[in-house]
């Protein structure tokens, strides 16, 4: 199976910073890799597809690059509302696999 | 608009059964492949399968292979898990997710707004 490693598992941010959160694949995937936001009390949306690819009605402040076995989400001018758990899935392989998510919490 | 409506909390005692609902609504059904995703409290996301809502072919992740069921009521748009004989580690909300090819991709585009299942004695 491929094990996929986020990093960090969380961070301090504030409004206005930019921030980037790593997952790493145990095995190259290619760019099947989806990112995926959680906010509290909800379910997961997806953010990015094909590891770089904004999904419809995404704010372009998400940046998604990557392949192979190493991705990156990156947040520019990062908003209240993007406090949330971000979570990796790759689909290269079956079994599907999540990454363990990065949490992003207010200073 | 495309919507994936789960049925509501359950409590449940070890060893019973519990049967979870996704009504999809929006889209036609047998086009989209439903896959399930579970959430322990506090804890990430795990895949459990998916099923082919065409063929109704259910395909589980090991750790889910044995107590899990996908079922489909393709007539009424639903896509059902069943979990038999209940352990306390299967509390957890369990989400539905709608599977699409985009862009050269599969994505998960819409869930289900999650069912919560509590085990306890």
């Amino acid at each position: 199976n491929t094990v996929m490693t986020q990093s960090p598992t969380s961070m301090f941010i504030s409004v206005g910073d930019r921030v980037a959160m790593n997952c790493k694949a145990s095995q190259k995937v290619g760019t099947n890799v989806d990112w995926y936001q959680q906010k509290i009390g909800q379910s997961p949306k997806l953010l990015i597809y094909g590891a770089s690819n904004r999904y419809i009605g995404v704010p372009d402040r998400f940046t998604g690059s990557g392949s192979g076995t190493d991705f990156t989400l990156t947040i520019s001018n990062l908003q209240a509302e993007d406090l949330a758990v971000y979570y990796c899935l790759q689909y290269n392989s079956n079994p599907r696999t999540f990454g363990g998510g990065t949490k992003l919490e207010l200073k | 608009q495309i919507q994936l409506v789960q049925s509501g909390p359950e409590v449940k005692k070890p060893g019973e059964s519990v049967k979870i609902s996704c009504k999809a609504s929006g889209y036609s059904f047998t086009d989209y492949a439903i896959h399930w995703v579970k959430q322990a409290p506090g804890k990430g996301l795990k895949w459990m399968g998916w099923i082919n809502t065409y063929n109704g072919k259910p395909t589980y992740a090991d750790d889910f292979k044995g107590r899990f069921v996908f079922s489909l009521e393709a007539s009424a748009s639903t896509a059902n898990l069943q979990i038999s004989n209940l352990k306390n580690e299967d509390t957890a909300t369990y989400f539905c997710a709608r599977e699409a090819y985009y862009g050269y991709n599969y994505v998960m585009d819409a869930w289900g707004q999650g069912a919560s299942v509590t085990v306890s004695s």
